[in-house]
């Protein structure tokens, strides 16, 4: 079964420096890998998603996330953060082609100091 | 509206009695989810309709849940019984058809607060 790990549980970055959330996935086969934001009370934003083809995948926001299957690693990049980026980060792991089943991490939350 | 309505938006009732929470999916998306956030915690999957059907319910915790969505549109999460572990943001998204999921996202809604006294 696909599993998700996001190792830091808080981060906080000062406005404008450039930020790296982290995402480790097990997956069987060529996953297909998400990013979703969250802010207080709100459902989830897709920032990017990754299917195939370029490893460097551009998103919304200035987000973009980089897809290294040596490392199953799917981390979160931006170059310079907004006090408007404050939010929950969740990484996921897609379906494959037969079942449905969406795995979420348990999310980074980002903290922007002024 | 243009995007995926959940109602209520928050819920409070007392163990052991029944709930329902409804999700007005994208109209013509014809996938439907629905994932349960506890605190502190990643969306976890409950289960997956594609149109009427429950494609994959693999996700319901026991048989105290149950959902619905008689007409493809419309779906309503059934909780009977209700236990204070129930308690956590339950979140409905919708899509395109899965067939076509290389270009279509899963879109949420703001999801449905249940707190269980």
């Amino acid at each position: 079964a696909q599993s998700v790990t996001q190792p830091d549980i808080h981060i906080t970055v000062s406005e404008g420096a450039s930020l790296e959330l982290r995402c480790n996935y097990s997956y069987g086969a060529t996953p297909y890998l998400f990013w979703y934001v969250q802010s207080p009370g709100q459902g989830l934003q897709l920032l990017l998603k990754y299917f195939s083809g370029d490893t460097l995948v551009q998103g919304i926001k200035g987000f973009e996330a980089e897809f290294k299957r040596s490392q199953s690693s799917f981390n979160l990049r931006k170059p310079s953060v907004h006090w408007s980026d404050a939010a929950e980060y969740f990484c996921a792991v897609g379906p494959d082609n037969y079942g449905q089943n969406f795995v979420f991490g348990p999310g980074t939350r980002l903290s922007v100091l002024p | 509206g243009a995007g995926v309505s959940q109602t209520p938006s928050n819920k409070v009732t007392e163990k052991g009695k029944y709930v329902e929470l409804r999700c007005d999916p994208i109209s013509g998306h014809t996938a439907l989810y629905w994932y349960r956030q506890s605190l502190g915690q990643g969306p976890e999957f409950l289960i997956y309709f594609q149109g009427t059907g429950a494609a994959d319910d693999s996700g319901l915790p026991n048989d105290r849940f149950f959902a619905v969505r008689p007409e493809g549109s419309v779906s309503t999460l059934k909780i009977q019984r209700t236990e204070r572990g129930d308690s956590a943001v339950y979140l409905c998204a919708s899509s395109l058809w899965w067939r076509t999921y290389s270009n279509q996202p899963q879109h949420f809604g703001d999801g449905t607060r249940l707190s269980i006294l």
